[in-house]
């Protein structure tokens, strides 16, 4: 079965200090995968999006991501925390061109500290 | 802001009430979604129009009831609900249906209902 796992369902850093989401997905077939931020009462907005090419991906408000097909994995990372990163994130995947379903992962809420 | 405009914003109901909630897009999107998120949970797919036809519906009860009469607007109509129905309800466009370039990109902010 397809699936998508994010390690960590709380994760705290310090204002300034590096950023690392996990994300780990399941699939006998390429995916493509994408990583959402929700701030509070707010819908998702996308933040970036792997489908083919260049597995190292550059999305929004300095957040970046890697595919490692090795590893499974598509970790978001930001090198400096700012307050406004303070939010839900949820990585999800989909497989198979044509199928426009979205898997989700849990999500993992990020907080920020002064 | 948000492209995607969903109203109303909050919606407390009883459980033998028919109410409706409304959501519009004007990016010449062609496919939209209805999603169910429950507290500190990841959105559930509920339902996808394409076209304004009907082409996913996931299993939904029918006390749910879409209805998007043209390809800028989509409502849910909820009759008869129950207190477990309390949720997020977030809608979402795309450009179109098939593929993950196609993904839903776009949210609105959501209308949070309340089943009294």
């Amino acid at each position: 079965a397809q699936s998508v796992t994010q390690l960590g369902s709380h994760v705290s850093v310090s204002e300034g200090a590096l950023v690392l989401l996990r994300c780990n997905y399941s699939s006998s077939v390429p995916p493509y995968l994408f990583w959402y931020v929700q701030y509070p009462n707010q819908g998702l907005q996308l933040l970036l999006k792997y489908t083919t090419g260049a597995t190292l991906v550059k999305g929004i408000n300095g957040f970046e991501a890697e595919f490692k097909k090795s590893e499974t994995s598509f970790h978001l990372t930001k090198p400096s925390a700012h307050m406004s990163d303070a939010a839900e994130y949820f990585c999800a995947v989909s497989f198979n061109f044509g199928n426009e379903k979205l898997t989700f992962g849990t999500g993992t809420r990020l907080t920020i500290i002064p | 802001d948000t492209e995607v405009t969903q109203t109303p914003k909050h919606l407390v109901m009883g459980m033998t009430n028919k109410k409706s909630l409304k959501c519009e897009q004007h990016m010449g999107h062609r496919a939209m979604y209805w999603y169910k998120q429950k507290a500190k949970k990841p959105p559930e797919l509920m339902f996808v129009y394409s076209y304004e036809k009907l082409s996913i519906n996931e299993s939904v009860p029918s006390r749910f009831s879409p209805e998007c009469p043209n390809s800028s607007l989509l409502n849910l109509h909820l009759h008869a609900l129950q207190p477990e129905d309390s949720a997020l309800y977030l809608c979402a466009s795309s450009q179109e249906r098939t593929g993950p370039l196609n993904q839903p990109q776009h949210f609105g902010d959501g209308t949070r209902l309340s089943i009294l």
